[in-house]
């Protein structure tokens, strides 16, 4: 079975600094996706960034990127320019290449903004 | 383009009652998926429909079931609600219908059960 693992349980960062989330996965699977989502308290998912696993680059949404080891099954995000906005708890994920398959997600890291 | 609704978004209910959730899909999105979310055991699958046919199933007791309607929209119910039923209840939408066909799934703000 696949897993997910977030082995940071909280994180803080400046406003304005850049901070990095861990995640590591577990899969025999060789064709997926990968997710960060941002849960706010309002508790709503808020997609933040998704990888396919066939692509070697590495996926960036303004101030947020992602660094995808397959080898290694990491795929860690950075947060750059840190905002207060994004004082959240972020969710990494994985899914299956299927159209039905769920998404595993990790325990999440609670990422605090000091300003 | 609106984006995945569920109803009611709060909602205290009784052990032994029951309950049934809402979900609107955003347009055009044919696969709905439902995740219960605790502070102990995170966020688990529940089960998914696309096109009124459940294709996946989490690991949950018969108490809970779900259905989808042509319309796409899509209910949850737990009967006999047990105290451990208390969770955040969301709901997800995506175009997937296939391999390759879009994996980006899309959630809602969620249902909040207190079950007393």
């Amino acid at each position: 079975a696949q897993t997910v693992t977030q082995s940071q349980p909280e994180m803080s960062v400046q406003e304005a600094e850049t901070v990095t989330l861990s995640c590591t996965y577990d899969t025999s699977e060789s064709d997926y996706y990968l997710f960060w989502y941002k849960q706010p308290p309002s508790r709503q998912m808020i997609l933040v960034i998704r990888q396919e696993a066939y692509k070697q680059q590495n996926a960036t949404e303004n101030r947020f990127s992602v660094n995808f080891q397959k080898a290694a099954k990491s795929f860690s995000l950075k947060i750059s320019d840190s905002q207060l906005g994004d004082a959240a708890m972020y969710f990494c994920a994985y899914r299956y290449n299927s159209g039905n398959t769920p998404l595993v997600f990790g325990k999440g890291t609670r990422l605090s903004v000091i300003a | 383009k609106a984006g995945v609704t569920q109803t009611p978004r709060y909602l205290i209910k009784t052990r032994g009652q029951q309950v049934t959730l809402s979900c609107s899909p955003i347009s055009g999105h044919r696969s709905v998926s439902w995740y219960q979310q605790t502070p102990g055991q995170g966020l688990q699958f529940l089960f998914e429909y696309f096109s009124e046919t459940q294709r996946n199933k989490g690991n949950f007791p018969g108490r809970f079931s779900g259905r989808q309607f042509s319309n796409s929209r899509s209910e949850m119910n737990v009967s006999t609600l047990e105290l451990g039923d208390s969770a955040l209840y969301l709901c997800a939408s995506s175009f997937a219908s296939g391999r390759n066909s879009g994996n980006t799934i899309y959630f809602g703000e969620g249902s909040w059960l207190t079950v007393v």
